[in-house]
């Protein structure tokens, strides 16, 4: 099992241009959400799924946007990259969504 | 508004001694608790939890205390090894609820 996987590792973007940040895994969990950490900030949710076809907000939705189409795939979208969204961004994944959460490894960027 | 509080940036601990690493919360709705740790460049790995309807759990070196009344928990490492240098976030979470609410961190290094 390759776990959940996050490509890019890292990105640059200049402020307007949209990307996205792709996150995988091959575990067959049903729950997956993205967050970002921040300096002083901790780990802030921003969008997670239940399931396929099922996403909800999470902390920090604004400038975000995600969709289930599969259950492995779990992608989130950068409309108009702003300098406020220079961050790290996890993916993770869990069995339920009572269940321990395993995490990528990450993808860091930098919108200029 | 933060949640969950790891008032602590950094820890240095001699090698084989114990490491504490606390954390307070202050929504009482909380009632499962988790520590993460992480490594540069890699996601969160859990670690250890505790439901609100204990006070203690423990899984080799590592040992997780929930004081409810106070609203604290600490994590307690013994004994010590360079291994365990790394960033280490508490999360909090209503059991009913998938969202998890992560600390700031606490910047833990074992000296040789």
């Amino acid at each position: 099992n390759a776990g959940v996987t996050q490509t890019p590792k890292f990105q640059v973007l200049k402020t307007g241009q949209s990307m996205t940040l792709q996150c995988a895994q091959d575990m067959n969990h049903e729950y997956m959400s993205w967050y970002r950490q921040d300096p002083g900030m901790g780990l802030r949710l921003i969008h997670y799924s239940v399931g396929a076809g099922i996403t909800d907000q999470g902390e920090v939705p604004n400038g975000y946007n995600v969709s289930r189409s599969t259950t492995e795939d779990f992608p989130l979208r950068l409309l108009s990259a702003a300098p406020s969204q220079t961050s790290v961004y996890f993916c993770a994944s869990s069995l339920g969504r009572e269940e321990t959460q395993y995490f990528g490894p990450g993808t860091r960027l930098l919108v200029l | 508004d933060q949640q969950v509080k790891q008032n602590s940036p950094s820890l240095s601990v001699q090698e084989g001694r114990i490491s504490i690493l606390n954390c307070d919360y202050t929504n009482s709705m909380f009632d499962y608790f988790l520590w993460y740790k992480k490594y540069p460049a890699e996601g969160p790995t859990f670690l250890i939890s505790i439901s609100s309807i204990k006070d203690k759990n423990e899984d080799g070196r590592f040992t997780v205390f929930l004081n409810k009344s106070a609203k604290h928990l600490s994590l307690h490492i013994v004994p010590s090894q360079p291994g365990d240098s790394a960033v280490y976030f508490c999360a909090a979470k209503n059991f009913g609820n998938e969202k998890l609410t992560f600390g700031t961190g606490t910047r833990l290094t074992i000296i040789p």
